[in-house]
């Protein structure tokens, strides 16, 4: 079974503060993806990552940053905390797709870290 | 970019089938569909996905008209775990050329005893 594990289900820190959030995959797969989740707004992509060292933007990235060091580890990082940040944050990750459209992108999500900041 | 319609919340008696119904009128023709499901306070967890055949796995059945203007995911005989929110996606390609999926705001079923 493939398992995505996130550092922290539950994380509170202070406005101004630098937040890092740790996602870790076991599957040895290539893309992995951060994501927000709001009531009323549901899942929006902040950033992923298709290999080791490169990261695209997704929809929202603005006051996000992300790492990508080792293929099984992808952070997000929040240099300056603020309170609109406050949301459950969500890791995935699938395998690279080689093209087409009949390539599948199930992707696996880790259970959540809910972030407050106060 | 293709977006998806649901009800926001149904319900179902246990034991019996879970018919959620998504709407995508806008889909192209080589955009797959997608049914995700989160069940409270735990990331989403893939079901099932189709293009134009309906499919079947050990989890539910997908129903896909033959405009793929929509389509329906059905749990055979729901169970109280059953209760989650259930999202149908649809794929895009980015102007990147890179693969996205779009999330909705699902729909929260609810499976009563």
């Amino acid at each position: 079974d493939v398992k995505v594990t996130q550092s922290s289900r539950y994380l509170v820190k202070r406005t101004g503060e630098k937040v890092f959030l740790e996602c870790v995959q076991d599957m040895d797969h290539e893309n992995m993806f951060w994501y927000r989740q709001d009531p009323g707004l549901g899942l929006r992509l902040i950033y992923f990552s298709y290999d080791v060292k490169m990261k695209e933007k997704g929809d929202i990235p603005e006051g996000y940053s992300v790492s990508r060091e080792k293929k099984e580890r992808f952070s997000l990082i929040l240099e300056s905390a603020s309170t609109n940040q406050t949301s459950m944050y969500l890791c995935a990750s699938t395998v690279r797709s080689a093209g087409g459209p009949s390539i599948t992108d199930t992707q696996y999500f880790g259970p959540g870290t809910r972030l407050t900041v106060l | 970019d293709a977006k998806t319609t649901q009800p926001p919340s149904m319900d179902c008696a246990e034991g019996r089938a879970a018919n959620l119904p998504c709407n995508h009128s806008t889909i192209s023709g080589n955009e797959y569909v997608y049914w995700y499901r989160q069940i409270h306070s735990q990331g989403p967890q893939y079901i099932i996905h189709g293009l134009k055949n309906n499919e079947t796995n050990e989890m539910a059945s997908l129903i896909i008209t033959e405009d793929r203007k929509s389509s329906t995911l059905i749990l055979p005989h729901a169970t109280l775990r059953d209760t989650a929110v259930y999202y149908c996606i649809v794929r895009y390609f980015n102007a990147g050329n890179n693969r996205k999926l779009i999330w909705g705001l699902g729909t929260s079923l609810a499976v009563n005893p």
